[in-house]
């Protein structure tokens, strides 16, 4: 059971947009920067987006996130087969003393 | 450019010690603006964070493995280095380090490596 809430898949079609959601509490996501990760079968975790919505240098702009009181999201405009990965959303955690990660999302590109 | 790569048996017997390091290049490990972590991924499940140290130390460990954890930094080799004791098969995951702005943002990560608990 994880700290942080994602649904365990999602799916798109090219094009489309699609939002990936990550609930915490007040004591993680409430109260701390949000990352998110995206992660290719086999390969490592790459950080996404950090500080609740900013981009690391080559990210696309397609990618976007948010944070609004004790959830996240992770949005993905102009859908591509590439972007079928699984997402993790992560944060710190004041009670547990923790960094905390969602159970992940797997986005499946129809 | 900046590489991470993590090294150590791929096999520990159950109740041994789990020993990982993580050598860096391309950049120092003694920037200030870094933290250095380890985070584990059990087959076919989420990612689980283990630990984060600075370069100076003062490590700090995830609560549920604190009492087997210990992580340490070898500035003069530029690596950092992960301990588990008394492994069991829960303990076996793809470990991969990785360098951290800020608490959690880890922009750099090794390959990983599969370590696995088994007698």
């Amino acid at each position: 059971q994880s700290v942080l809430t994602q649904p365990p898949s999602t799916s798109g079609t090219p094009g489309q947009r699609v939002t990936i959601f990550c609930s915490g509490t007040r004591s993680n996501i409430g109260s701390s920067t949000v990352e998110w990760y995206q992660q290719f079968p086999g390969t490592a975790p790459k950080l996404l987006i950090y500080s609740n919505y900013q981009r690391p240098s080559g990210v696309p702009d397609r990618f976007s996130g948010s944070k609004s009181g004790t959830s996240a999201s992770l949005a993905i405009s102009g859908l591509q087969s590439e972007d079928e990965a699984d997402y993790y959303c992560a944060a710190w955690d004041d009670s547990l003393n923790g960094w905390v990660f969602g159970g992940g999302t797997k986005l499946t590109v129809l | 450019q900046l590489q991470l790569q993590e090294s150590g048996p791929g096999l520990v017997k159950p109740s041994e010690t789990l020993s990982l390091t993580c050598s860096v290049s391309g950049g120092s490990i003694s920037n200030t603006k870094y933290y250095w972590g380890w985070i584990r991924q059990p087959p076919g499940k989420g990612l689980e964070w283990i630990g984060n140290i600075y370069y100076s130390g003062s490590p700090y460990y995830n609560p549920s493995l604190k009492s087997r954890v210990t992580i340490s930094v070898d500035t003069s080799k530029n690596q950092f280095s992960l301990k588990l004791t008394s492994v069991t098969a829960a303990d076996t995951a793809v470990y991969y380090c990785a360098r951290l702005f800020g608490v959690t943002a880890a922009d750099n990560w090794g390959q990983g490596t599969l370590v696995t608990v088994s007698s």
